[in-house]
């Protein structure tokens, strides 16, 4: 059975870098059908893609978080991180890690849309001096 | 990107009663590429429904979806003490992969 567990400091101070890991087990994330993402959920709010990662190295961003993220695999460890730079309280939500269904392909964007299955129970960062 | 619009916010409704979560999505979602999924607090969110009317791998058939273009609605003819959670619909049909702001279905 598939598995996703992130993990990393529960607690950043604004300006630093917010830094997750997420081990998967049950699947190896070489696994050419997926994407590997993340998606946070701000207090009150509503849940948004982060970005995706295929084992290869190949990322996708969402626009508003570009220049401040960086989504890695290490293959060997089967993991995939997250790296969110400059930090401020608005980075503060329960971030989750997930596999993604790569279901079509979008020519213009040069990426494979689809959604989200299985995720991990997410984890709690707070940003906060 | 695609703006998806969930409705009501919040849904009180007793166990054995019926309930109809809607999302709406500023733009025509291609070929119903729309998912729904269920929240519990301290739980991974859980996958029901793809192609806005299939439905995912051990989900009970008390749930359901329907829609076309804009107007997607997720239905739970009897809900069960379990059914009360929060629910996302999520599209597909667009990239950037977009999500609703989420319905919270909570017991009267």
């Amino acid at each position: 059975q598939l598995q996703l567990h992130e993990s990393g400091p529960g607690l950043v101070k604004p300006s630093e870098t917010l830094s997750l890991t997420c081990t998967v087990s049950g699947d190896s994330i070489t696994n050419s059908n997926y994407y590997w993402g993340w998606i946070r959920q701000p207090p009150g709010k509503g849940l948004e893609w982060i970005g995706n990662i295929f084992y290869s190295g190949s990322t996708y961003y969402t626009p508003s978080l570009k220049s401040r993220v960086i989504i890695s695999v290490d293959t060997s460890k089967n993991q995939f991180s997250l790296k969110l730079s400059s930090v401020t309280a608005a980075d503060t939500a329960v971030y989750y890690c997930a596999r993604h269904s790569r279901f079509w392909y979008d020519a213009i964007a040069y990426y494979y849309v689809g959604w989200f299955d299985p995720w991990g129970q997410g984890t709690q960062v707070t940003v906060s001096s | 990107e695609i703006v998806l619009t969930q409705s009501p916010g919040i849904l009180s409704l007793s166990p054995g009663e019926r309930a109809t979560l809607s999302c709406r999505a500023s733009q025509s979602v291609r070929s119903s590429y729309l998912v729904w999924y269920q929240h519990k607090p301290g739980q991974a969110p859980r996958l029901l429904i793809y192609g806005a009317s299939s439905r995912a791998t051990g989900i009970p058939d008390r749930f359901s979806g329907s829609g076309s273009g804009t107007d997607f609605t997720l239905t739970i003819s009897r809900l069960e003490p379990e059914d009360f959670a929060l629910y996302y619909c999520q599209q597909y049909g667009a990239s950037p992969e977009t999500f609703g702001q989420g319905t919270k279905l909570e017991i009267k």
